[in-house]
């Protein structure tokens, strides 16, 4: 109950395109759901979070929407760039946001020129 | 003001051995937790530390212990190595408890 699961494992998009990343999660405890991105050699950099309070959440090219009925949330990059190009993971954190997160498996995207 | 910093970045140990991973978190930030992430996957998170205090461990054995110090800083120790146990040790730190953390670039530990 405390997975989270994420899709796809990898993604190719064009440049320009759009990115999108899915995950799902079972424990409704749950109210904290970050993304973050990590590059080779790098720890993980947070992008963009929301709590189930909002539908959906806009910072520039990063947008999350938030399905609390389905347990779903997912990331959308928008114009994506070659530079986007990392590993993504979605997180979620039940503890009152003591951040004591729980990430789904990540997806590999790569972006071509 | 500085990032979260790990040492060593990289560290070779043979199975048995024990380990000491350190973190000096972001300037002022009283919490800390440690993750594990082995390869292809997600971190997973092994325990947090509120000043100098364990403030909850996820699901690793008891020979995964931790030090806070009291400017913050902190340290991962993994006794009775496993093969098991390679994976890279991220570190991350928060201004207080439950704000965003900021993780460092781990330290990537290979057993053999």
């Amino acid at each position: 109950q405390q997975q989270v699961k994420q899709s796809p494992q990898s993604l190719i998009v064009q440049k320009g395109g759009i990115s999108i990343i899915n995950c799902a999660y079972e424990n409704t405890a749950f109210d904290y759901f970050p993304w973050y991105q990590q590059f080779p050699g790098k720890g993980p950099a947070l992008l963009i979070a929301i709590r189930p309070d909002v539908s959906e959440k806009k910072e520039g090219r990063f947008t999350i929407s938030f399905n609390k009925s389905a347990k779903q949330f997912s990331l959308h990059i928008m114009d994506s760039q070659p530079g986007d190009s990392a590993t993504y993971f979605c997180a979620a954190d039940g503890n009152q946001g003591a951040q004591k997160l729980v990430f789904g498996q990540g997806t590999r995207l790569t972006i071509n020129p | 003001e500085t990032g979260v910093t790990q040492s060593p970045t990289h560290l070779i140990k043979t199975r048995g051995q024990q380990v000491t991973l350190r973190c000096s978190s972001q300037s002022g930030h009283n919490t800390v937790s440690w993750y594990q992430q082995a390869l292809g996957q997600g971190p997973q998170f092994i325990f947090q530390y509120y000043r100098e205090e364990e403030n909850g461990r996820g699901n690793f054995p008891p020979r995964f212990s931790g030090l806070q110090f009291p400017n913050y800083s902190s340290e991962l120790n993994v006794n009775a190595l496993e093969l098991d146990d390679s994976a890279l040790y991220l570190c991350a730190s928060s201004l207080v408890m439950g704000e965003t953390q900021y993780f460092g670039p781990g330290t990537r530990l290979l057993v053999l």
